[in-house]
């Protein structure tokens, strides 16, 4: 069974420039997750989908994250624009009906 | 408010020097809490899940165990190759999963 996909691995800009990261989840898994995970913490849940529609986005920066999952399936997260402070590794998971199955993670490094 | 807090925040052990790492939780409607391994550079990568109390799971040097409160991670006779970050998290309504911060594990020869 393949894993949680996430791309790309690695992305370095400068402040105020946007970037997007992708996630394919399990197949057949209805509810995808975003986190945050800054060095040293655990992950922080950005936002959560059920299918293609939001279930938690409370704590997404609304001012300056968006994400869609717009056929139920793939998902897109997007700074625009970024800050210093958005350094930190993007966690995709996704889950049936048991534990959260995570991606190997963006690490984004904004300079 | 859900919480779960997880002790130590860091732990060195030498090789064989058995230890426990815990995570407390206070959370409304547990459906399920879990274990997962986290090495430098990678995703957690799932390691058991426990559903109620009196409930126990073994895999190689690790054992999990789940009170109406806790739960312990019991490490058996360490070897280096078990160092990384363990997360704990708990499972509740609506799919929504919680997670403590994390216990860096370093296991020295």
């Amino acid at each position: 069974e393949a894993g949680v996909a996430q791309s790309p691995r690695y992305k370095i800009i400068e402040k105020r420039q946007s970037v997007a990261f992708w996630c394919n989840p399990i197949s057949g898994h209805a509810t995808l997750y975003w986190y945050q995970q800054i060095l040293g913490q655990g992950p922080k849940l950005l936002i959560q989908f059920q299918n293609n529609g939001v279930v938690d986005d409370s704590q997404l920066p609304k001012d300056r994250f968006s994400a869609e999952r717009l056929k139920g399936v793939d998902s897109t997260l997007k700074i625009q624009p970024a800050k210093l402070e958005d350094s930190a590794v993007y966690l995709c998971a996704s889950t049936g009906t048991g534990g959260a199955f995570f991606g190997q993670g963006t690490r984004l490094t904004v300079v | 408010e859900d919480q779960v807090t997880q002790s130590p925040e860091a732990l060195r052990l030498q090789e064989g020097e058995s230890s426990s790492l815990n995570c407390s939780y206070t959370v409304s409607g547990l459906r399920g809490l879990f274990w997962y391994r986290q090495d430098p550079g990678k995703g957690p990568e799932f390691l058991f899940t426990l559903y109620s109390a009196g409930e126990e799971k073994e895999k190689e040097r690790l054992k999990a165990t789940l009170t109406k409160k806790e739960s312990f991670l019991h490490i058996t006779a360490p070897k280096p190759e078990d160092s990384a970050t363990y997360l704990c998290a708990v499972k509740v309504n609506f799919n929504k999963f919680y997670f403590g911060s994390g216990t860096k594990l370093n296991v020295k020869p």
